[in-house]
């Protein structure tokens, strides 16, 4: 079954920490991982992809096969990234629907 | 960047009533779209995939001939909530993929069924 975890619901951290939002997910196959981020009263938005092998705003993600994760992660907080964060996951040959994962809030505090 | 749009934002409707939204793809084609729907703080849960031309495709445990989904044309697809009820007031947001690849998502509409 195609499944995607984000098991934290909250994260809160000071400005200036290291984040780390957890993603594991389950899919036989060859997925592909993204990260969306909804700030407040905004709609959903492509933070980044992981065959982009990007940096975006400072975050990270990296595919871990053996450990089916992609957790994202930042260096140092800042307070403009609160959010909620989406991991989600595209199967090969479904006609691009993605599975997304419980979300996680982020809160970076002063 | 490809810019999705809904309508209306928000609507209040009576228990029994239908209520149609449309998501449209402003400045590029879409020969699939998806909607999903949200609860507060909590995640999108998919329920169809609306492809141009056929027949939507839906999710285990959606009701289509509750949630019925049009997709007229290659920049527009419909959500018609019928005998809408209370227990379907919740934020519905649509989704195209953009060259297949990135999927560009709607600002949402919040249904309150009274």
């Amino acid at each position: 079954a195609q499944r995607v975890t984000q098991p934290e619901k909250l994260l809160s951290v000071f400005k200036g920490a290291p984040v780390e939002l957890k993603c594991n997910y389950s899919y036989s196959g060859s997925p592909e991982l993204f990260w969306y981020v909804q700030y407040s009263r905004q709609r959903l938005q492509l933070l980044l992809r992981h065959i982009s092998r990007e940096s975006i705003k400072g975050f990270t993600a990296d595919l871990n096969k053996g450990e089916t994760s992609f957790h994202l992660k930042k260096p140092f907080a800042q307070e403009e990234d609160s959010a909620m964060y989406y991991c989600a996951l595209k199967g090969l040959g479904q006609g691009g629907k993605l599975i997304f994962g419980q979300g996680t809030e982020l809160s970076v505090k002063p | 960047g490809a810019v999705v749009s809904q309508h209306p934002s928000r609507v209040i409707c009576k228990s029994g009533t239908s209520v149609k939204i449309e998501c449209r793809s402003l400045d590029f084609q879409a020969t699939t779209m998806f909607w999903y729907r949200q609860f507060p703080k909590q995640s999108l849960m998919l329920m169809a995939t609306s492809n141009e031309g056929s027949k939507a495709t839906y999710e285990q445990g959606v009701e289509k001939d509750k949630f019925l989904i049009n997709h007229a044309s290659l920049t527009l697809s419909t959500l018609t909530v019928t005998s809408a009820h209370p227990e379907d007031s919740s934020f519905y947001i649509c989704s195209a993929p953009y060259f297949q690849e990135t999927q560009y998502f709607g600002p949402g509409t919040r249904l309150l069924v009274l």
